[in-house]
């Protein structure tokens, strides 16, 4: 079956601490996204990446790092300078029809991390 | 810049009422609507989309029309079920060059459905 898996589901961490979240998608898209959802509010952009080996900050991009080694993987790295880490992440990716803003974007079952 | 606006939850209703959950937004050009589902715990589910003016997205009962002149795309149901409660979102993929297909969304609207 093609989609998106998300790795841990749950994740715990201490402060001071940097976790990776993994991201990985069998749908052969070339466009990938990491967001961040805290209650009560919508989904802001971490960081995104259009192709392999390039990547682009998103609203909030400070304190997580990313790479994009491979089409199918784009890891997220929360750092201990992110202040408030706790939240609920979720990775997707993005059809290509050449349009863009008609795409439609997928989303992997999300990564709830907590700090300690 | 652009920005969605969605009517704020939480929003309760009997199994099958009548559901509108409206969304406005503020975009250059003529943008992308997108509407999405989260059930608890879970990631989001694309629920329908439109890509022009005027254009009707629907899927598994909802409805939704691209109103430009309103700038609005108000997510409808005729008959709710106990299942759909869920949070929905509201989102818009900008039209401009380097746009590059991401996501702007709203807060979410909460909905339950009692029995």
């Amino acid at each position: 079956d093609g989609g998106i898996t998300q790795s841990p589901k749950y994740l715990f961490r201490k402060e001071g601490q940097n976790v990776t979240l993994s991201c990985e998608q069998n749908l052969n898209h070339d466009a990938m996204y990491w967001y961040r959802q805290d209650p009560g509010q919508g989904l802001r952009l971490i960081y995104y990446s259009q192709i392999v080996n390039d990547f682009q900050k998103g609203d909030i991009a400070e304190g997580y790092s990313v790479s994009r080694e491979k089409k199918e993987s784009f890891p997220l790295t929360v750092t201990s300078a992110q202040k408030n880490p706790t939240a609920f992440y979720l990775c997707a990716s993005r059809t290509s029809s050449g349009t863009g803003h008609t795409d439609t974007q997928y989303f992997g079952p999300g990564t709830r991390l907590t700090v300690l | 810049g652009n920005s969605v606006t969605q009517m704020e939850g939480p929003v309760t209703l009997s199994e099958e009422a009548f559901l509108t959950i409206n969304c406005t937004y503020t975009a250059t050009g003529y943008p992308s609507l997108f509407w999405y589902v989260q059930y608890p715990g879970e990631g989001l589910q694309l629920l329908l989309k439109a890509t022009k003016a005027d254009d009707k997205g629907s899927n598994k009962g909802f409805e939704a029309t691209y109103r430009k002149e309103t700038t609005s795309f108000h997510l409808e149901k005729g008959s709710v079920q106990v299942s759909d409660s869920a949070v929905y979102f509201c989102a818009l993929s900008p039209n401009y060059g380097g746009s590059q297909g991401n996501l702007i969304f709203g807060k979410g609207t909460k909905l339950s459905v009692k029995p």
